[in-house]
């Protein structure tokens, strides 16, 4: 496989439950990002990751998100207690890391999340 | 932090015209401008970027022009054709290094929905 994958690509839950999203990135890439996206709107970051260090996580992340990328590898995304507003497309990228010329991002299909 | 302004949000040509997309930024130590397009229900892909240390970049019909001094950079696609139809987003980078050599995250622009009619 030589793209990031993600699993599932669809996911419909109720209203307070959890969710887990796995995210698995281009084998040498050290670098994994979430992004989520809402229709007609731009990715918007959430949280990324150097190896298993997660170096920053958006103040739009509340508490109930979290997200872990425990050997460095696959990451996942839980989302605690769901919320209808919590319905998007969550994106993972990765990317090489380091300079700028080696940074770029490849994105994910994404996980398509309806809260009802 | 990074604010990114994209323009227009939708835009419509005729087969073999050309389509211009415009983004401003609000980092001036922004060196890195990425352009991804997205197909309905696919990922995001990217088609074209540039660095600041140069103002033009093309590859075969996609070309970006960037701006520093005014902060804004644009995509042109010229000989449009229907399957240059998706969502375009121009993107920027945020969290860079000290020495501006490396970046975290991107934040993206609203997108530019682009239809090309046969």
């Amino acid at each position: 496989d030589t793209g990031v994958s993600q699993d599932p690509r669809h996911k419909i839950t109720k209203r307070g439950q959890n969710v887990t999203f796995r995210c698995d990135p281009i084998s040498e890439h050290n670098r994994l990002y979430w992004y989520r996206q809402t229709l007609g709107q731009g990715p918007e970051f959430l949280t990324y990751f150097q190896n298993e260090a997660q170096l920053e996580k958006s103040r739009l992340l509340s508490d109930r998100f979290s997200a872990e990328r425990p050997k460095g590898s696959f990451s996942t995304l839980e989302i605690q207690r769901t919320e209808q507003g919590d319905s998007a497309m969550y994106l993972c990228a990765s990317s090489l890391g380091g300079v700028v010329a080696k940074n770029i991002q490849y994105f994910g299909a994404g996980t398509r999340l309806s809260v009802l | 932090g990074e604010n990114v302004e994209q323009h227009p949000s939708t835009l419509s040509v005729q087969e073999g015209d050309s389509a211009v997309i415009k983004c401003t930024y609000s980092d001036s130590a922004s060196n890195y401008f990425p352009w991804y397009k997205q197909e309905l229900g696919k990922r995001p892909q990217l088609i074209i970027d540039i660095r600041s240390n140069v103002g033009e970049k093309k590859d075969q019909r996609i070309a970006v022009t960037l701006n520093k001094t005014a902060k804004h950079f644009s995509l042109h696609i010229t000989e449009t054709q229907p399957e240059d139809s998706a969502v375009y987003f121009c993107a920027a980078p945020s969290s860079l290094n000290a020495g501006g050599t490396s970046y975290g995250k991107l934040t993206f622009g609203q997108g530019t929905i682009l239809t090309v009619h046969p």
